[in-house]
């Protein structure tokens, strides 16, 4: 597609949901970011794929939060057991290259709201 | 971890006023993004610098990879560029907390 596609736009969770956020990348592009953003902060990042591989995760806050990218297109995250510190806007990045050297596309992000 | 500070947090601007946005860093990097995110969550990027001095039309970023210092300016500043201005280093993106800039007509 034409720019980074994600879906929902908005999703409203009780506490204790499992939610799946799914970002459909920029055609071709190898590189895919998550990030974080709570309201009125900065984007924090979460974790990098490149192609279908999971090279850095370290952002990820704890272990209810996982991601994948299982054919090096779509990747999904997932947050299980989602508490109210949850809510905040997702946003998923690609850049065509690896690390982003060339810089990045990025979605319109998911607005997460734990409830 | 790289520490990104950038000052002011709040600007408020007449219409026509040059504004410059300032980013820094604490380790050193390759490159450096300047990115802006309207109300609603859109991300743009802008630039991307490693050296120098890059302009596109009323926007110019400038970094200085000694001081760790870059910064943002706009020239004739229209209310169209209100928005939050981010800066943001290493491969990873490590974000500052944005700048809100206001340009009133």
């Amino acid at each position: 597609g034409a720019g980074v596609s994600q879906s929902p736009r908005y999703k409203v969770a009780k506490r204790g949901q499992d939610v799946a956020l799914r970002c459909d990348p920029i055609s071709g592009h190898v590189s895919l970011f998550w990030y974080q953003q709570a309201l009125g902060q900065g984007p924090e990042f979460l974790t990098y794929f490149q192609n279908e591989a999971q090279l850095d995760k370290s952002g990820l806050p704890s272990d209810r939060f996982f991601a994948e990218r299982p054919e090096g297109s779509v990747s999904t995250l997932k947050i299980q057991r989602t508490q109210q510190e949850d809510s905040a806007v997702y946003l998923c990045a690609s850049s065509l290259v690896g690390q982003g050297t060339n810089g990045y596309t990025f979605g319109s992000g998911t607005r997460l709201t734990v409830v | 971890k790289n520490e990104v500070e950038q000052s002011p947090q709040n600007l408020t601007a007449q219409e026509g006023e040059f504004i410059t946005i300032n980013c820094s860093y604490s380790v050193g990097i390759s490159a450096l993004h300047w990115l802006q995110q309207h109300p609603g969550g859109g991300i743009v990027s802008l630039f991307m610098l490693s050296s120098g001095k890059k302009k596109h039309g009323r926007l110019i970023a400038t970094i200085n990879i000694q001081e760790k210092h870059s910064s943002l300016h706009i020239t004739a500043s229209h209310p169209r560029d209100s928005a939050v201005y981010i800066c943001a280093v290493s491969y990873e993106l490590v974000f500052g907390k944005g700048t809100k800039l206001t340009v009133n007509p």
